[in-house]
């Protein structure tokens, strides 16, 4: 069963913020909020995760509602290179790496 | 962030015979490594979980004598289709964790296999 809902695709403009929403109302106080993404015919690339707090890094921003229950993922300045399948993914502590995979967001970056 | 390789990037083999990828982490100590499978414009579905040195968890539904996997060292996990069949045909992908990384994983990027 998925254990999180994303909508399964977006479209966005170039150089503008992209906002990600996914839902994970039946997350367990041990399990982390991980995001990934795949380009076509790519592995999965890492792009952040927390636990409650808010947290940023060069590539995103992941947002963590206060109930956990839901996340948004920010790319503050969109590129045509970000057109991608994006997965939120929620994960136990004790099986770090162990990713069950949903249908992810279509994210696809226009001119 | 941590590299993990995986060779071939793509193999065309015929049905019935046997074809091996191989996943490396070359930079970090990989304790724990998974293999995926994706078939086309579908999601990641995880088939197996190895630790090194010890034998493969099997995902419900994976046969383990059809797909083996070897993780013998820190840094090498192999996986081996075995007596391949056209319906083997898929995108093959390896992630890796180590202890000393943060709580994320890291894929390689994936195996192409065609079985003709």
């Amino acid at each position: 069963d998925a254990k999180t809902t994303q909508p399964p695709s977006m479209d966005c403009a170039e150089g503008r913020a992209a906002n990600l929403p996914c839902n994970h109302s039946t997350i367990s106080g041990n399990e982390y909020v991980y995001w990934y993404r795949q380009i076509h015919s790519q592995g999965p690339q890492y792009i952040i995760h927390g636990l409650k707090n808010n947290e940023t890094n060069e590539m995103a921003s992941l947002i963590i509602t206060e109930d956990r229950k839901s996340s948004t993922l920010i790319l503050p300045h969109a590129t045509l290179r970000d057109t991608a399948v994006y997965y939120c993914i929620v994960s136990p502590t004790d099986s770090w790496g162990k990713l069950q995979f949903g249908a992810g967001t279509q994210v696809v970056v226009t001119p | 962030g941590a590299v993990v390789s995986q060779h071939p990037s793509r193999v065309i083999c015929k049905s019935g015979t046997s074809v091996k990828i191989e996943c490396r982490s070359l930079d970090f100590q990989a304790t724990t490594m998974f293999w995926y499978r994706q078939f086309p414009k579908q999601s990641l579905m995880l088939m197996a979980t190895s630790n090194e040195g010890s034998k493969a968890t099997y995902e419900q539904g994976v046969e383990k004598d059809k797909f083996l996997i070897n993780h013998a060292s820190l840094t090498l996990s192999t996986l081996t289709v075995t007596s391949a069949h056209p319906e083997d045909s898929s995108f093959y992908i390896c992630s890796a964790t180590g202890v000393t990384m943060n709580t994320e994983a890291f894929f390689g990027q994936g195996t192409r296999l065609t079985v003709v």
